[in-house]
Formats: C-alpha cells, sequence, structure tokens
C-alpha cells in the first residue's frame, strides 16, 4: 500500500515557527491532507492541497510539490496548545485516505 | 456541525469473544470508515463503506468484518477477538465521491482484548 513519511518527534519554542514535512508515493496521488490529533482526542482536519503551492488558514500553512511528492505543514506563533499529533494524509482516489504514522509536536515555554 | 458518535469509549474483551463497535453519523455523510490506531503506526483504514450495503477492504482487514444496513450506522465486527487486535479504534464520515472530502472522526474506542 502507499506509504507516507513524516518525522516522528519535533519540538519547537513558543512563539516560534515550525515546519512538518511529508512525503508521500506518487502512485494514484489525488491531494494530501493534514490533521491535528490531541492526546485523547479525535483527528480533526486542518488543511488540504490539491495543486502545488501554499494554502494559507490563519496560523497555519500546508505547502505541497507534486513534483517533488512532498509537502508541509507550518505553524506560525507557535502557542502551547499547538502541542499535539500532526498526520498528513494521501487522498488515493475512491474515497481511500492513507494516513502517515504522525508527527508529535512538544511545544516548550 | 458534523457528529460522529461511536458506543462505547472504553471496552474490555476476552480472547475468542465476538466483539461489535458501533459508529454513528448524523450528517447523511455516504462514506464512512474504520482505523486503527497504534503508537507509532498511525492511522490504518480496516474497512470503508461508501454507501449502504457496500463495503470495501482497507490495508489491514484481516480478522474484521463491517455491517453498514442503514446510512447513518457503520459496525465493525471482530468474530474472535484476539490480544493483537487491541488498540484504538477510530470511525469516520465524509461526503461526496471523492477521497479528498474532509474526513470527520468520532472520540475513538479503545479495546482491551485479554
Amino acid at each position: 500500500g502507499q506509504s507516507l513519511e513524516q518525522p516522528s518527534e519535533v519540538t519547537a519554542v513558543e512563539g516560534a515557527i515550525v515546519q512538518i514535512n511529508c512525503t508521500y508515493q506518487t502512485s494514484g496521488f489525488y491531494g494530501l491532507s493534514w490533521y491535528q490529533q490531541h492526546d485523547g482526542g479525535a483527528p480533526t482536519f486542518l488543511s488540504y492541497n490539491a495543486l502545488d503551492g501554499l494554502e494559507e488558514t490563519g496560523r497555519f500553512s500546508s505547502f505541497l510539490s507534486r513534483s517533488d511528492s512532498y509537502g508541509y505543514l507550518l505553524l506560525q506563533e507557535l502557542q502551547m496548545k499547538d502541542s499535539a499529533s500532526y498526520f498528513c494524509a494521501q487522498s488515493g482516489g475512491y474515497q481511500k485516505v492513507t494516513f502517515g504514522t504522525g508527527t508529535k509536536l512538544q511545544v516548550i515555554p | 456541525d458534523v457528529k460522529v458518535t461511536q458506543s462505547s469509549r472504553y471496552l474490555v474483551k476476552r480472547t475468542g469473544e465476538k466483539v461489535f463497535l458501533e459508529c454513528v453519523q448524523d450528517m447523511d455523510h455516504e462514506n464512512m470508515f474504520w482505523y486503527r490506531q497504534d503508537p507509532g503506526l498511525g492511522l490504518r483504514l480496516i474497512y470503508f463503506s461508501y454507501d449502504v450495503k457496500m463495503k470495501e477492504k482497507g490495508d489491514i482487514p484481516e480478522g474484521y468484518s463491517v455491517s453498514r444496513e442503514k446510512k447513518e450506522r457503520f459496525s465493525l465486527i471482530l468474530e474472535s477477538a484476539s490480544t493483537n487486535q487491541t488498540s484504538m479504534y477510530l470511525c469516520a464520515s465524509s461526503s461526496g465521491g471523492a477521497s479528498t472530502d474532509t474526513q470527520y472522526f468520532g472520540p475513538g474506542t479503545r479495546l482491551t482484548v485479554l
């Protein structure tokens, strides 16, 4: 099946900017989504990229480069509440979505 | 707001028992999904359904079956629970006919098989 690679853990300082990378397989690729999951909570949708470029939603931005099979989530002005796991997810057609293994972000004071 | 509910937050079963996990969504979504989440492995798709009585295998269907008799309800069945099925189970739903649609997740059921 498809597999996505992302770092397992990232630590960043409150107020800083952090980038979480994701590489994916090109076979049957439709687009790349990002989800946030706090400990004990359900994943919630953050953003989706189908075309190359940057999508901005408040403090969060997501980028896609189809030629490089690569995307990233950019979190600006980090807040303590941003400490969570972040998953990239590849849409592969016919309702099927494959999730990455997740990046645990720890924001420190 | 879309609401996806799961029948139990925590469940403890014994090896060999038949286990039913129920999921209900209230937004008339066509697509429903069952995932399991394990540390270091992310979310892995077990089964999904794009219409009533329709089902498709995901990446790890072995040991599981599903039922979708009504549009709003999607059940995951463990015919004979085993200890390696101890996990967090997440249900999700999405609208439309494309896999690009946002998935809305339930709170999850943490299943322990003894």
